[in-house]
């Protein structure tokens, strides 16, 4: 089955800097690539999303690319925010939608002032 | 976006009782529906997939006779924990799809004591 690695775990950044963090994964048949957000004790919310014929997405201050020949993506969330605080899932499917994500193992983001 | 309820957010239960959680589409209709579980601090593992109509598919290492789900409906799908143990507890949390999005319910986090 699809196996999704994440880094890092947690990443610290300063107010108005760039995090960027990393996934990848292991079935060359995933062909959708979203990444979710989630706030503690919350419901996962979708942030951005990539499918395996586009090699990068942006909107707004947060973008995504896709490496598929190396098979790993990565988000990048430029001029950060407090409110960027929260834990940031990856996810890959083979289903081309959201049905049976495998997802990554988390990154807790935190934005200092 | 979609809209997914997830009931209850909380619950406490004895050893050895069962619990059963209850997802809902509100606004559109999910002829498949997705369970999850997330341990503390970990990411989100499928446990098993609800088809309306039909019986659910288990992936694997997850004991069926112990996670009951039902959807009867295609509206509603039901997880029921049977015979319960402390290492039960955990953010159980269900997903449908809408055109190519995952819709999340809130989590129902489950201790048993």
């Amino acid at each position: 089955g699809e196996n999704v690695e994440q880094h890092p775990s947690t990443l610290s950044v300063q107010e108005g800097d760039s995090a960027v963090i990393k996934c990848t994964y292991s079935d060359s048949a995933s062909n959708y690539f979203p990444w979710y957000k989630q706030e503690l004790g919350k419901r996962p919310q979708l942030i951005i999303d990539i499918r395996s014929n586009v090699g990068e997405k942006k909107d707004q201050r947060i973008a995504v690319t896709l490496n598929k020949t190396a098979k790993h993506f990565s988000l990048h969330i430029t001029e950060t925010q407090p409110e960027d605080s929260a834990v940031y899932f990856c996810a890959a499917s083979f289903t081309g939608t959201a049905s049976k994500l495998t997802f990554g193992t988390g990154t807790r983001l935190q934005v200092t002032l | 976006g979609a809209v997914v309820s997830q009931h209850p957010s909380r619950v406490i239960c004895k050893s050895g009782t069962s619990v059963k959680i209850e997802c809902r589409s509100l606004d559109f209709q999910a002829t498949t529906m997705f369970w999850y579980r997330q341990f503390p601090k970990q990411s989100l593992m499928l446990m098993a997939t609800s088809n309306e109509g039909s019986k659910a598919t288990y992936e694997q290492g997850v004991e069926k006779d112990k996670f009951l789900i039902n959807h009867a409906s295609l509206t509603l799908s039901t997880l029921t924990v049977t015979s319960a143990h402390p290492e039960d507890s955990s953010f159980y949390i269900c997903s449908a799809p809408e055109n190519t999005e995952a819709f999340f319910g809130q989590g129902t986090r489950l201790t048993v004591v």
